[in-house]
């Protein structure tokens, strides 16, 4: 199975940081990695579709990239609204595999 | 508006069998594979298993292999998880989700399953 190895597991944040939260893929997925936000007792909403697609209705301080088999979600910028849980997905070969998640916190 | 609602939540004892629905509106369900995931308490995300949109094929995590089957029903738009020989490892909050983007998720169900 392939391994998303998600980092950091907890970032201690503020209002205006700038965040960056990366998945290393243990094998080539190409593009088919998505992002998603979860607040406590919610869904998770999806914020990034194939490593670099803002989602609809998804604020543009987001973003996606990837280098090779690092992928990453940026939050510009980062408001109230977006202190959550952080989740990768690759979805190019089955089984599906998650990161670990990426828990924000104000500081 | 895109809905997924499920449905079957509860209490089981360890061994038994469960069945979870969840029924979606908004799209036109037949045309699009759907998900399974599920997130135990105070963990991450598992991605359980996947279905066609034609039901031609179906995919699953290595730790519900054998044990969970994954079908639908797309003239009632409505998917499903049979659940046996449940485990206490299988408590969690199972999702469904749309597509193999996963645009859009259900509301979850919680299934705990104790003595």
């Amino acid at each position: 199975d392939i391994q998303m190895t998600q980092s950091p597991s907890s970032m201690s944040v503020s209002l205006g940081d700038t965040v960056t939260i990366t998945c290393r893929a243990s094998q080539d997925v190409g593009i088919y990695v998505n992002w998603f936000q979860q607040k406590p007792g919610k869904s998770p909403r999806r914020m990034i579709y194939r490593a670099t697609n803002l989602a609809d209705g998804v604020p543009s301080r987001f973003s996606g990239s990837r280098s090779g088999s690092d992928y990453s979600l940026t939050i510009s910028s980062l408001e109230s609204e977006d202190v959550a849980d952080y989740h990768c997905l690759q979805y190019d070969e089955y089984p599906y595999t998650f990161g670990a998640g990426t828990k924000l916190e104000l500081k | 508006e895109v809905q997924l609602v499920e449905s079957g939540e509860g209490l089981v004892q360890p061994g038994s069998s469960m069945k979870l629905s969840c029924v979606a509106s908004g799209f036109t369900f037949s045309n699009y594979g759907m998900n399974w995931i599920r997130q135990a308490p105070k963990k991450g995300l598992e991605w359980i298993a996947l279905i066609y949109y034609d039901s031609s094929s179906k995919y699953y995590a290595d730790s519900v292999k054998g044990r969970f089957t994954i079908s639908r029903d797309n003239s009632k738009n409505t998917l499903y998880l049979e659940m046996n020989s449940l485990r206490s490892e299988d408590t969690a909050m199972y999702y469904c989700a749309k597509g193999s983007e996963q645009d859009y998720w259900g509301q979850g169900v919680m299934v705990t399953v104790s003595s």
